[in-house]
């Protein structure tokens, strides 16, 4: 089966806390990407990465960090200086090319403790 | 600058049909999608337009006008499985970034 992977589905963060999200996708995509959703809002791109070993900042950076070491795998870690962090996190892979169909996982909920 | 808007909120009844509107203001214009998202769950691909005109998918249509920034998505004999967000979504000018709006909360009644 061909599709994106994210674990956990829910994540508890304690004060002063780095969590990181998993992100796995066997759609041979070139292009990743990291999503935040919060409620009555759009979701707004956290950071993406359109080749490996490479990733650039998105809308909403500060606070989280990103690698692309493999093609299939993009982390994504929220570190303690996002103040903010409850969310829905949504990874997407797309092929980067016309159309650009992004795909995405089922997410992963992350609270606060 | 880049901007999408559409309806927070929508309701209708079971078997009829709704048109959920989308305006986009873009530098540039690279195509526009429509994403289902149920409450909890991943978007999931609805459709893709590139040139104006309706398009149709089973009971799901989705049309353009790129002189108007207009798009709308026309579902057609809803069910009760219909009732999702519906998001729509542009793609950054020269970028692979997508732009989404906030979302239509579309709730089908019996």
């Amino acid at each position: 089966d061909g599709g994106i992977t994210q674990s956990p589905k829910y994540l508890f963060r304690k004060e002063g806390q780095n969590v990181t999200l998993s992100c796995e996708q066997n759609l041979n995509h070139d292009a990743m990407y990291w999503y935040r959703q919060d409620p009555g809002q759009g979701l707004r791109l956290i950071y993406y990465s359109q080749i490996v070993n490479d990733f650039q900042k998105g809308d909403i950076a500060e606070g989280y960090s990103v690698s692309r070491e493999k093609k299939e795998s993009f982390p994504l870690t929220v570190t303690s200086a996002q103040k903010n962090p409850t969310a829905f996190y949504l990874c997407a892979s797309g092929n980067g090319q016309d159309q650009n169909i992004q795909y995405f996982g089922a997410g992963t909920r992350l609270s606060v403790l | 600058g880049q901007n999408i808007d559409q309806p927070t909120e929508m309701t209708a009844t079971e078997g009829a049909i709704v048109q959920i509107n989308c305006t986009y203001q873009t530098s540039g214009f690279n195509g526009l999608f429509w994403y289902q998202q149920h409450a909890g769950e991943a978007p999931t691909f609805l459709s893709y337009n590139v040139l104006d005109g309706l398009e149709e998918k089973g009971r799901f249509s989705s049309f353009l006008s790129r002189s108007k920034g207009y798009s709308y998505l026309l579902l057609k004999e809803l069910q009760m499985k219909d009732s999702a967000s519906y998001l729509c979504a542009a793609p950054s000018y020269n970028t692979d970034k997508l732009i989404f709006g906030t979302g239509t909360r579309l709730q089908v009644f019996p």
